[in-house]
């Protein structure tokens, strides 16, 4: 079975400063997708990037962008110029991509970002 | 995410009641995942429906917990008789038939006492 682990339970980054999440998973599989989720207090889950592990290139959206190191099974999430609307609890999900899309998601505990101004 | 709703958003009951739950996904959206979150579990799959057909429902106490999805525009989560450890926010999650992105609804944040 797939395990997905957050090592940080808590972190701390100061505004406009760079911070990084670290993710780690455990598979034997070698197509899947991993995600990371963003929920601020009001606990909606908001998408904040993809990843397809067949791609070699790490995705980059905005002030987001990953470090996915597939043999290592490691998958971080960089915050570049941390604003306080990115205080939340963040997850990092895995999904299995065998036998097509469509399944579900293995989440991690959760690591939650606090933003000092 | 505009793409699903879910009510109700609060819902406060005493053990033993029936609590239903709802989940509207936008048209197109062909496959439904309801997951629960708890503070001491984190988030947790219960059961998922592709074009309507339960396909995993083995994370559900099925004594208790029922998902149907009656058509392409609602799903239910049910549980009857509800308990005090049933308390924890409900999650239904669409995933477009093209796309390999979940998308979440608001939340349910049932409390049962």
């Amino acid at each position: 079975a797939q395990t997905v682990t957050q090592s940080q339970p808590e972190m701390s980054v100061q505004e406009a400063e760079t911070v990084t999440l670290s993710c780690t998973y455990d598979t034997s599989e070698s197509d899947y997708y991993l995600f990371w989720y963003k929920q601020p207090p009001s606990r909606q889950m908001i998408l904040v990037i993809r990843q397809e592990a067949y791609k070699q290139q790490n995705a980059t959206e905005n002030r987001f962008s990953v470090n996915f190191q597939k043999a290592a099974k490691s998958f971080s999430l960089k915050i570049s110029d941390s604003q306080l609307g990115d205080a939340a609890m963040y997850f990092c999900a895995y999904r299995s991509a065998v036998g097509g899309s469509q399944g579900n998601l293995i989440f991690g505990k959760g690591t939650k970002l606090s933003v000092k101004p | 995410d505009a793409r699903v709703t879910q009510t109700p958003r609060h819902k406060v009951t005493e053990m033993g009641q029936e609590v239903t739950m709802r989940c509207q996904p936008i048209l197109g959206h062909n496959t439904v995942f309801w997951y629960r979150q708890t503070m001491m579990q984190g988030l947790e799959l219960l059961a998922y429906f592709r074009n309507r057909a339960p396909l995993d429902d083995s994370g559900m106490p099925k004594d208790r917990f029922s998902a149907e999805m009656p058509d392409a525009t609602l799903a239910t989560l049910k549980i009857q008789p509800s308990e005090p450890r049933d308390s924890a926010v409900y999650f239904c999650a669409i995933s477009p038939e093209s796309l390999d992105t979940q998308y979440f609804g608001p939340g349910t944040r049932l409390t049962v006492l």
